[in-house]
């Protein structure tokens, strides 16, 4: 069974950075587009970013472009989320997914989330 | 940028069919996957490509992509579909999310 382990969730205060982590379970998922998804409290789902399968393509949301930086190391089959200049409103769950690489693709797979809190 | 729009809430009987609707700007040209979400859970995608269901998803579960309207019908829906749902495309290359549904089943 495919699965996907997120890690890296803490509290930092506004205007720091966390890098959080997606372990994939087989090298098969390292083909594929993976993202990250959060969800704030009591709030819906907000997609974050996407890589693509060889780690050279990615595309942001425009609330994190410029602050959040996407990255794969296929080797260590880990997706990687840098967050830099957290502010509160970045306060969510945050969901490791594979899919996000184009208008046909699916996240057909979830991560169990990591919880990141924004607060002084 | 593009926006999905969703009613924030529906409420069926057990038994009766659900349609959950996510409307958007000429919709039908884009495809349109669904995901179901119980508290305390991860997202599980229930229908893919407007009308794909995933082989571990009941056939109750069916959807529908026409016109600015895509929908998610759940016939002789059960307690246990109780959860929030939520539409997804893809414009632009971005991904866009609908605010959710939460379906109550009483």
């Amino acid at each position: 069974e495919e699965q996907l382990l997120d890690s890296g969730g803490d509290l930092v205060q506004p205007g720091g950075s966390l890098r959080l982590s997606c372990a994939l379970s087989r090298v098969s998922l390292t083909a594929y587009a993976m993202s990250w998804v959060r969800q704030a409290p009591g709030r819906g789902l907000e997609w974050v970013a996407s890589v693509g399968g060889s780690g050279t393509v990615t595309y942001y949301a425009g609330s994190v472009k410029g602050r959040f930086s996407i990255s794969r190391d296929n080797s260590k089959k880990t997706i990687f989320l840098q967050m830099n200049s957290l502010r509160a409103d970045d306060t969510a769950v945050y969901y490791c997914a594979k899919g996000g690489g184009g208008p046909s693709d699916v996240f057909d797979i979830w991560g169990q989330g990591t919880m990141v809190t924004v607060s002084s | 940028s593009y926006e999905l729009t969703q009613p924030p809430s529906l409420s069926v009987s057990p038994g009766q069919t659900a349609s959950i609707t996510c409307s958007g700007y000429k919709l039908d040209d884009k495809y349109v996957n669904w995901y179901q979400q119980k508290p305390g859970h991860s997202p599980v995608v229930v229908m893919y490509e407007d009308s794909k269901r995933p082989a571990d998803i009941p056939e109750r579960f069916s959807g529908s992509n026409s016109g600015n309207t895509a929908t998610l019908t759940i016939s002789g829906t059960q307690a246990l579909d109780e959860a929030d749902f939520y539409c997804q495309t893809w414009d632009s290359n971005t991904v866009v999310f609908g605010g959710g549904t939460k379906l109550t089943v009483l």
